[in-house]
């Protein structure tokens, strides 16, 4: 079945960088895009952007722009979020997902990364 | 503040019908389609309604979903004690972002 598992929870300093993998199988992965989406503790969900797994493109959330980089390996099926110079307020759930312009068919169950001095 | 406007909480009993409603405007809902999300307490969100009014295959026919101009909603007949969850809009917007409403919250009485 389709399924996309995530790396485990994080918990880092202000200013840090975290990374968080998102593994995909049972689809063929570069025919869909990989979407990135936060939730801050008690509130609601967050776009942070998108990349497509057959070529690289990518369309980031403004807010967010000059922090964040997707990636993907294709060898491994594997996509990537990285977001630099945390602060507290990037402490969230993050989710990957798959598709594309709000059309989300399958999930990550979730990492937590908590930004804390 | 969201740019797709839900309204915070809904309630109803179990058997009732409600409605969930999303306003946009002409970049996002206005021009491009719409889709539910439902995310019970602690899990992942769930694609429950895609293009406006299709359901993904195992989602019961009691949500189905709907879009006139810069609006949508989500209705649930035959509400069930398991239904109570946060429900969410999503819809893109031609500024080239995805956009989620607020949530909404549900409580079966």
């Amino acid at each position: 079945q389709v399924q996309l598992v995530q790396s485990g929870a994080e918990v880092k300093k202000p200013g840090a960088s975290v990374k968080v993998s998102c593994k995909a199988s049972g689809y063929t992965f570069t025919s869909y895009g990989i979407s990135w989406v936060r939730q801050a503790p008690g509130q609601g969900l967050e776009w942070m952007g998108w990349i497509s797994a057959y070529n690289g493109n990518t369309n980031y959330a403004q807010k967010l722009q000059g922090r964040v980089t997707m990636t993907t390996d294709t060898s491994t099926s594997t996509a990537y979020m990285e977001l630099r110079s945390l602060r507290s307020d990037d402490t969230a759930v993050y989710y990957c997902a798959r598709g594309n312009a709000a059309s989300y068919d399958t999930w990550g169950q979730g990492t937590l990364v908590t930004v804390s001095s | 503040q969201s740019v797709l406007t839900q309204p915070p909480s809904a309630s109803g009993t179990p058997g009732q019908r409600v409605t969930i409603s999303c306003s946009g405007s002409s970049s996002n809902i206005g021009s491009n389609t719409v889709n539910w999300y439902q995310q019970l307490p602690g899990t992942a969100p769930k694609l429950l309604i895609y293009s406006n009014n299709q359901r993904p295959s195992g989602v019961p026919d009691r949500f189905s979903g709907s879009k006139s101009g810069t609006s949508a909603s989500l209705a649930i007949s035959g509400l069930q004690s398991e239904d109570e969850a946060d429900y969410y809009c999503a819809a893109w917007d031609d500024s080239l972002n995805a956009l989620f409403g607020g949530g909404t919250k549900l409580t079966v009485l």
